[in-house]
């Protein structure tokens, strides 16, 4: 069964700081990797996604994440946050032949100005 | 725009109830999906149904039952409701991999349920 690890629970930092989110993932075979984000009281919405193809993943507002197969890795960054990044954040995956969708525990992101 | 509606934002409802909660979406999403929503613990899928009357549990589905009688409504019932279903309940909708030429398809949310069940 696929499942999905977030080790960060809660990122506190600065306006203008380097954000790097960690997502790790099990499962054996091919995967699909999303980033969703979950402003304050709005609707989960997708940041980017990773079907194929080059493994570095540019998405919405300036993030970016890189899939590292070896490492069954797809971790979220972005160089450098602004207050509005201020948000809950969830890595999922599913799987080739399955469109089931798989959430991590999520990370939440306080920027400060 | 694709859409999901959930048919509620708030919900109170009494231990030992039967609670329906429904969700509609009008983008012909072969796939729909229900998670709960709790801190600390992410989003934990219940449900998943792939097509019309077909379903696959998730990795909670105990306490909860669902229905799929057509494309675009996607119900979850609680049979007996009880304090520790508690939470924010979400559906979600996206394409079958492959349909109409899509593979890189992605799921759309609705705006959550908050049920309190007291």
């Amino acid at each position: 069964a696929q499942s999905v690890s977030q080790h960060n629970h809660h990122v506190i930092l600065s306006e203008a700081a380097s954000l790097e989110l960690g997502c790790n993932y099990s499962y054996g075979g091919t995967v699909n990797l999303f980033w969703y984000v979950q402003y304050p009281g709005q609707h989960l919405q997708l940041l980017l996604k990773y079907f194929s193809g080059d493994p570095l993943v540019k998405g919405i507002k300036g993030f970016e994440a890189e899939f590292i197969k070896s490492k069954f890795s797809f971790n979220l960054r972005k160089p450098s946050v602004q207050w509005s990044d201020t948000a809950e954040y969830f890595c999922a995956v599913s799987s080739y032949n399955t469109d089931k969708l798989i959430f991590g525990t999520g990370t939440r992101l306080q920027v400060f100005p | 725009d694709v859409k999901v509606t959930q048919s509620s934002r708030y919900l109170v409802k009494r231990t030992g109830e039967k609670v329906f909660l429904e969700c509609v979406q009008d983008m012909d999403h072969e796939n729909m999906f229900w998670y709960r929503q709790d801190p600390g613990l992410g989003l934990r899928l219940i449900y998943f149904s792939y097509d019309v009357k077909m379903k696959e549990k998730g990795d909670i589905p105990e306490g909860y039952s669902v229905s799929r009688e057509k494309k675009e409504r996607f119900s979850l019932i609680l049979e007996s409701a009880s304090t520790n279903q508690t939470s924010m309940y979400l559906c979600a909708s996206s394409l079958r991999q492959g349909a109409k030429e899509v593979w890189d398809t992605e799921a759309f949310f609705g705006q959550g349920t908050r049920l309190t069940v007291v």
